[in-house]
């Protein structure tokens, strides 16, 4: 079946970066692309940026842009979200999503389980 | 802060219809379609409505969606105990180019 699992939980302290992968399984990685999410504890959902496997492309939220990379590795079918300069307010759930359509009718139809990541 | 803004919750007795709203602007609602997530408590979110009113396989029917303008609504009829859940919706923003999501919608079933 299709999913996405991810690596376990981390502890950072504050100024370091942490690294989350995001393993494709059950479809062609190359195929769709992967988005990172995250959501804070009782809050909302923040959208971080999302890459193209195929071709490398990636676009990032104007909010995290030089502090987050998104990479991927396809002979392994696997995304890396790297956050740096990591504070409290990072301190969140992040998920990768798999995403597909154009633009006017993009969404995320697979979502991994989440991996907590706490700055301290 | 969020782009797309939703009323902080919702709630209703077993049976009954409830809806959701979401607003938006011309940048993103206005030109692209919606999304809506489904957040049951402590688990990941969940694709319920994509492309404005379609149910990917297993959505049960009386999940229903729909857009106007520059705003969009989630309609749950029959309402359910395993209904009690956040809800969010989404789009892409062509301003920003990048997806945005609501601030999400609290549902209790009374």
């Amino acid at each position: 079946q299709v999913q996405l699992v991810q690596s376990g939980a981390e502890v950072k302290k504050p100024g370091a970066s942490v690294k989350v992968s995001c393993k494709a399984s059950g479809y062609i990685f190359t195929s769709y692309d992967i988005n990172w999410v995250r959501q804070a504890t009782g809050q909302g959902l923040e959208w971080l940026g999302w890459m193209n496997p195929n071709s490398g492309n990636t676009g990032y939220a104007q909010k995290f842009q030089g502090r987050v990379t998104i990479t991927r590795n396809s002979s392994i079918s696997t995304a890396y979200m790297e956050l740096s300069s990591l504070r409290s307010e990072d301190t969140a759930i992040y998920y990768c999503a798999r995403g597909t359509g154009g633009s006017d009718y993009y969404h995320m139809d697979v979502w991994g389980k989440g991996t907590t990541v706490t700055v301290s | 802060q969020s782009v797309l803004t939703q009323s902080p919750s919702a709630s209703g007795t077993p049976g009954q219809r409830v809806t959701i709203s979401c607003s938006g602007s011309s940048s993103n609602i206005g030109s692209n379609t919606v999304n809506w997530y489904q957040q049951l408590p402590g688990t990941a979110p969940k694709l319920l409505i994509y492309s404005n009113n379609q149910r990917p396989s297993g959505v049960p029917d009386r999940f229903s969606g729909s857009k106007s303008g520059t705003s969009a609504s989630l309609a749950i009829s029959g309402l359910q105990s395993e209904d009690e859940a956040d809800y969010y919706c989404a789009a892409w923003d062509d301003s920003l180019n990048g997806y945005v999501f609501g601030t999400g919608t609290k549902v209790t079933v009374l």
